[in-house]
């Protein structure tokens, strides 16, 4: 079935440094790719997204890249705050109705 | 935003008791999910809906089951909780491409 890859599982970075995160999906069908930033005790929100006819997209800080014949994408955050700090979740959409989340990254930003 | 909106918001229930989550919306939204989440294993799809008559499982509906009462309102029900089962449960609608969240359930089986 379905199945997503995120890494890392944690993420620690210096506030002003930039934070990577990469996810692989399996189905090649996925067409749609969100990532979710949950806050500490509160439910995760979507933040960017990507459709698979783009391979780059970008909002202020935070910026997604798809590569779909390797079947990765990424999350990139410039100049990380302290607000950053979350667990962030990427989601590959293929289908009508699944929804498969990847397993989560943990970033911190350390002042 | 309580636009998807979860009930009780914490629980603690006994092993081999039968308890009820329930979620309700009022986004219009026809597809329904519910999602169990523990520490470094994400967000894990339990069952989803695209309508009253249409239920599907996910990737660990066993020892789950789920009522879509109506398109506002779809219930997860475990049927005899075991500890294991210990998690925090969300519920989710989604529109096109964008998945809404309820506040989650934490629910403890002692």
């Amino acid at each position: 079935g379905e199945n997503v890859e995120q890494h890392p599982s944690t993420l620690s970075v210096q506030e002003g440094d930039s934070a990577v995160i990469k996810c692989t999906y399996s189905d090649s069908a996925s067409n749609y790719f969100p990532w979710y930033k949950q806050e500490l005790g509160k439910r995760p929100q979507l933040i960017i997204d990507i459709r698979s006819n783009v391979g780059e997209k970008k909002d202020q800080r935070i910026a997604v890249t798809l590569n779909k014949t390797a079947k990765h994408f990424s999350l990139h955050i410039t100049e990380t705050q302290p607000e950053d700090s979350a667990v962030y979740f990427c989601a590959a959409i293929s289908g009508t109705y699944k929804y498969i989340f990847g397993t989560g990254t943990r970033l911190k930003v350390l002042a | 935003d309580a636009d998807v909106t979860q009930t009780p918001r914490n629980r603690i229930t006994k092993t081999g008791k039968r308890i009820m989550l329930e979620c309700s919306q009022t986004k219009g939204h026809d597809r329904m999910y519910w999602y169990r989440q523990d520490p470094g294993l994400g967000l894990r799809l339990i069952y989803y809906s695209f309508d009253v008559k249409d239920i599907n499982k996910g990737e660990i509906s066993d020892g789950y089951s789920v009522s879509r009462q109506a398109q506002a309102k779809f219930s997860l029900s475990l049927e005899s909780a075991i500890p294991n089962q210990t998690a925090l449960y969300f519920c989710a609608t989604r529109f096109g491409g964008e998945a809404f969240f309820g506040q989650g359930t934490r629910l403890t089986v002692v």
